[in-house]
């Protein structure tokens, strides 16, 4: 079972910033806190990953709270490109390279861009 | 990053028949997995694509429904044997291009099946 919980659906107006919360409150010290979407009948994309400090990049910043137990992806400035679902992930750093291995993808939040 | 081609895109099968994906990436790459998209669902990963070696399974994910294959680093397939409409859904190739600490993965765009 997947290890975040996410609200199901948000909504955003555009331009302004979006604040997708989730919780991962058993989180081990070694797990990292990902994040994908999923624009409609594409691929998941990549957008941002942290361990305990804050992220920020292109697409997206990335906030964990001191305790890790919960995080928050920000877009500071929603289009409505960003209609997506998105997928909060914890997990190890590493790939093993060894066998059994990959994402555990929960039901994650679909974010609505508002015009 | 990487560029992951799947073929085909989509496609519509008659049950009882077998359709093969291929997933091709411009370069080398360290890992490959497959994964199903069922229909409103979210993705579940069905096995790691191993080269030169037997896949990796999930529970619920058997050899003899989906075969896959890896022979170089750079490309993989996955059958999807002896169909049936419960088959239907998205079928997605992801890739690790970079060494395997601290590096994220890759998605291609998927295979939309559907089994009548």
């Amino acid at each position: 079972d997947a290890k975040t919980t996410q609200p199901t659906s948000m909504d955003c107006a555009e331009g302004r910033a979006a604040n997708l919360p989730c919780n991962h409150s058993t989180i081990s010290g070694n797990e990292y806190v990902y994040w994908y979407r999923q624009i409609h009948s594409q691929g998941p994309q990549y957008i941002i990953h942290g361990l305990k400090n804050n992220e920020t990049n292109e697409m997206a910043s990335l906030i964990i709270t001191e305790d890790r137990k919960s995080s928050t992806l920000i877009l500071p400035h929603a289009t409505l490109r960003d209609t997506a679902v998105y997928y909060c992930i914890v997990r190890v750093a590493s790939w093993s390279g060894g066998g059994a291995d990959g994402l555990t993808f929960g039901k994650g939040t679909h974010l609505i861009i508002q015009p | 990053s990487a560029v992951i081609s799947q073929k085909p895109s989509r496609d519509i099968c008659q049950r009882g028949t077998s359709l093969t994906i291929q997933c091709q990436v411009d370069s080398q790459v360290t890992m490959m997995f497959w994964y199903r998209q069922q229909p409103g669902q979210s993705l579940t990963l069905i096995a790691t694509a191993n080269q030169g070696s037997e896949a990796t399974y999930e529970s619920g994910f058997v050899i003899d429904k989906f075969p896959i294959s890896r022979p170089n680093l750079t490309f993989s397939t996955l059958t999807v044997s002896n169909m049936s409409p419960e088959d239907s859904s998205i079928y997605l190739c992801s890739v690790v291009t970079g060494p395997l600490q601290n590096t994220e993965a890759f998605f291609g765009q998927g295979t939309r099946l559907t089994v009548v």
